[in-house]
């Protein structure tokens, strides 16, 4: 199965609302990654985390390493915030091999 | 502060041709390098993980003869895509860490005519 599993794998939001992304590991994940790749297949780099949380402007991220999982908020959805979301986790038993997931594509309508 | 440029950022090669693309880190010593090849409407899938002063490993479909990779010193890595077909067109992304983070570039996209 997929090592890192993203949800929802897609997802469509009215402008000026909120949403919540979800990654599921099945690793001993040390640090996650979140990217967006925007429309023009762009990859932008969003959070770097180690356990804990980080915030920059309308992006929140949580990772707990314990229960497996991390998120990635998203308050005050813009247009500009359509593409695909991908989060990214190191492996403590293999620490240099980041192991992406499958994506979120995030579409917020006007 | 630490950053990764790739580059070409974008290029275009005929079918049955190779491409070299290179990855330069800048304010940190890339003590390993990692590469990745996104195809459309895909994910990102390891191609190979270098470490320096150690052998290269490539992972299960990828290969040393169709991607043979540098990694010279701690600031540089390329990696070349040979006899490059329709299959090979993607973002193929670099990853280049130090002691304590992965720093990635904005990858080079790949065009296969």
């Amino acid at each position: 199965g997929d090592k890192v599993k993203q949800s929802p794998s897609a997802l469509s939001l009215q402008e000026g609302t909120n949403s919540a992304l979800r990654c599921n590991f099945s690793i001993a994940a040390t640090t996650v990654q979140w990217f967006l790749q925007n429309p023009r297949g762009s990859l932008i780099n969003l959070f770097y985390l180690v356990p804990g949380t980080k915030e920059n402007g309308r992006l929140k991220s949580a990772f707990d390493s314990k229960e497996s999982y991390s998120t990635l908020h998203i308050r005050d959805a813009q247009l500009e915030d359509s593409g695909t979301y991908f989060c990214a986790a190191e492996a403590g038993t293999n620490a240099y091999k980041v192991i992406f997931g499958k994506g979120t594509h995030l579409h917020v309508l006007p | 502060g630490a950053l990764v440029y790739q580059y070409p950022r974008r290029t275009i090669c005929k079918s049955g041709t190779s491409m070299r693309m290179e990855c330069q880190a800048v304010g940190f010593q890339a003590t390993s390098v990692a590469w990745y090849r996104q195809s459309p409407q895909k994910t990102f899938e390891l191609i190979a993980l270098s470490t320096v002063n150690s052998a290269i490993k490539y992972e299960q479909n990828f290969t040393q003869e169709k991607f043979p990779i540098s990694h010279p010193n701690l600031s540089f890595s390329s990696m070349t895509v040979l006899n490059a077909y329709l299959e090979d067109r993607g973002l193929y992304l670099c990853g280049a860490r130090d002691n304590t983070e992965v720093f990635f570039g904005k990858g080079t996209r790949l065009t296969v005519v």
